[in-house]
């Protein structure tokens, strides 16, 4: 199972938007709605953010927010704030009980 | 408040087996799955495979077939992830997260706080 694409990095400065794409294929992304996305902070466990690509969380900002086309999934962070600084991870189920997480991609607030 | 708790930081031989606990609270036990994920120094996460709590059904990453045993033990709410064989490669922070019951959704909420496994000879 291939791991999902991802970019390395994306910044944006504080109040602005930015959208993580995460490119997966037909036989995982493309075929389920199954796509989550988490946040992490150095040294701390990972935390979901968005589920079933557009869900999120109690808890959860909404400046927050999942979509899909295709085979892609997004996630868009808008009002960007200093402590959105984290590396994001998407993850979605590729069938047969199995799943893919991307390669993650580290964000900064400029 | 749901919670799960692992077991300490391990340090094992190349060759040697390991395993770790994941000890759950907060909510019934048997209502969820839980999945296992790994993430070496400085990498990425890596899906290593799941279990249900409530029949104990598991599925794992095909790379690490052979090599990994997934059980539960519901007297007691604690998951428990077995490693064999290890490499330093294996070389990881390990968690643990709970996740659906009947299959995995890609829904890890929450998270352990992950266990530190180190192979070295």
């Amino acid at each position: 199972q291939s791991a999902l694409t991802q970019p390395a990095s994306v910044s944006g400065s504080p109040g602005q938007s930015i959208t993580i794409s995460c490119t997966g294929t037909s036989s995982d992304v493309g075929s389920y709605n199954l796509v989550s996305w988490y946040q992490q902070h150095p040294g701390k466990a990972p935390k979901l953010m968005i589920f079933e690509g557009s869900k999120r969380p109690s808890g959860v900002s909404n400046r927050f927010s999942g979509s899909k086309s295709g085979n892609t999934a997004s996630l868009t962070i808008s009002g960007l704030q200093a402590e959105d600084e984290a590396d994001y991870y998407c993850c979605s189920y590729a069938g047969s009980s199995t799943l893919v997480f991307g390669g993650g991609t580290k964000l900064t607030v400029l | 408040q749901v919670q799960l708790v692992q077991s300490g930081a391990e340090v094992k031989k190349p060759g040697a087996s390991v395993r770790v606990a994941c000890k759950a609270s907060g909510y019934t036990f048997t209502s969820y799955g839980i999945s296992w994920v790994r993430q070496a120094p400085g990498q990425g996460l890596e899906w290593m495979g799941w279990i249900s709590a409530n029949n104990g059904k598991t599925n794992s990453a095909q790379k690490l077939q052979g090599r990994v045993t997934l059980t539960t033990d519901t007297s007691t709410n604690t998951a428990y992830m077995e490693l064999r064989s290890l490499r330093s490669d294996d070389t990881a922070v390990y968690y643990c997260a709970r996740d659906a019951v009947f299959s995995t959704v890609t829904m890890f909420d929450p998270w352990g706080q992950g266990t530190l496994v180190t192979v070295s000879s």
